[in-house]
């Protein structure tokens, strides 16, 4: 079945950029996702990513695809406490059901 | 719109002990999925549903059963509680079945 992983963990300072990767084995995944949760709470949808475009942006947040390497990344540009979470990778692995990586923690110091 | 509402937040089941997690959504959603959350894991697909009527099998099903017999809802039954289903539970629901909402969780404890 698809495998999605991620790095576990990254610590920024506020201001910095934050880069989150993401890695799938599915290369039939249609849609790509980034969510995010927040401690106690449910899951946000942050942006998507379809699988025919390399690159989408939204304000503050840039996602990269690399289809031939199957990498997924998100930038989170002047990155502030507030964007302390959990951050899941995510693709289509069927119509309407996800697969999710596990997650990578953000901790962004002031 | 209340978009997608889980109950109840938290609950304290006995092994053995049976439940249903309720989750709804007004959004005349057609696909709606549960999933599971623990530690270290990510999410797990536990059942879902692409239309009332219509259910299908997740990547971790056994100890769960599910129904839809409307639109809005799709409860989620635990039939024999074991410590193992110890975890947190989302919700979530889909227009096009890609772009997918979840709900804010049942936080369940079995002991």
């Amino acid at each position: 079945g698809e495998d999605v992983e991620q790095s576990l963990f990254l610590s920024v300072r506020e201001g910095d950029s934050s880069v989150i990767n993401c890695t799938y084995t599915d290369s039939s995944s249609t849609y790509l996702y980034w969510y995010k949760q927040e401690p106690g709470a449910g899951l946000q949808l942050l942006t998507y990513i379809f699988s025919n475009m390399d690159m989408k942006q939204d304000q503050r947040l840039t996602v990269l695809l690399n289809k031939k390497d199957k990498h997924l990344s998100l930038r989170i540009a002047d990155t502030q406490t507030g964007d302390s979470a959990i951050y899941f990778c995510a693709v289509n692995s069927g119509y309407s059901t996800l697969t999710f990586g596990k997650g990578t923690m953000l901790l962004v110091s002031p | 719109n209340a978009g997608v509402t889980q109950t109840p937040k938290f609950q304290v089941l006995k092994t053995g002990q049976s439940m249903t997690l309720q989750c709804a959504q007004d959004m005349n959603h057609e696909y709606m999925s549960w999933y599971r959350q623990d530690p270290g894991m990510g999410l797990r697909l536990i059942h879902y549903s692409v239309g009332a009527g219509i259910t299908d099998q997740g990547e971790v099903p056994n100890g769960y059963n599910v129904s839809r017999s409307t639109t809005e809802d799709f409860p989620l039954r635990l039939l024999s509680a074991a410590p193992s289903q110890t975890s947190v539970y989302f919700c979530a629901s889909s227009y096009n079945g890609y772009e997918q909402y979840f709900g804010p969780g049942t936080r369940l404890t079995v002991t």
